[in-house]
């Protein structure tokens, strides 16, 4: 039972690469979400897809472009890493509504 | 999140109770919820309540909602190893499922 799959699970980058994060989800759900994760700042959104072929901002979009490959698939891309971009990314994804978020693992992302 | 407050940590000894605190803005909100975080994992939701619930009880854990006072509480009985991890409460400010998550409370359970 895999639910919701990201890789890489690691990544150090430096200054000016590009990295996309992969996110897939085998639960059939509509909604996706991206996150990232800083030290006693709880989640803060980034961009979400509330459906297939639909993409918005959330709380903490600059930086950061996403792609929604199909249903399943829901894709994070970095054109230029900047070490203010150093976190935990999360990945989610849900029925939409008031159904709970389920998230993967997490992508350690390190920019030197 | 801004919206949410949480304390930072709680130390208790396995077998006592914990008692997790959160304060949020929005009175909005038609779902609260609770979601634990081990070590290198990802969220995993522990409960979730209603807003027109003052309580919801589900085996070893409590959570109260006073929706006057916009705080929730996550109550773990007989705490054990375990649960030792960071605890979030989140909500949905506004239409659709995005959720604003607190700060998180890390809990270490002392043998």
């Amino acid at each position: 039972n895999a639910g919701v799959t990201q890789t890489p699970k690691f990544q150090v980058l430096k200054t000016g690469q590009s990295m996309t994060l992969q996110c897939a989800q085998d639960m059939n759900h509509n909604s996706m979400y991206w996150y990232r994760q800083d030290p006693g700042m709880g989640l803060r959104l980034i961009y979400y897809s509330a459906s297939e072929g639909t993409t918005d901002k959330g709380e903490v979009p600059n930086g950061y472009n996403v792609s929604r490959l199909n249903k399943r698939e829901f894709s994070l891309r970095l054109e230029s890493a900047a070490p203010s971009q150093t976190s935990v990314y999360f990945c989610a994804s849900s029925d939409g509504g008031y159904q709970p978020q389920h998230f993967g693992d997490g992508t350690r992302l390190s920019i030197l | 999140g801004e919206d949410v407050e949480q304390s930072l940590f709680l130390s208790v000894r396995e077998g006592d109770s914990s008692v997790i605190n959160c304060t949020y803005t929005d009175s909005s909100s038609t779902y609260l919820y609770w979601y634990k975080q081990e070590p290198g994992a990802g969220l995993q939701l522990l409960t979730y309540i209603f807003s027109n619930m003052d309580m919801k009880q589900d085996q070893r854990l409590t959570v109260l909602l006073n929706k006057k006072d916009k705080h929730l509480s996550l109550r773990i009985a007989d705490t054990q190893t375990g649960d030792s991890a960071i605890y979030f409460c989140a909500y949905p400010p506004g239409a659709g499922n995005m959720l604003t998550f607190g700060g998180g409370t890390r809990l270490m359970v002392k043998p």
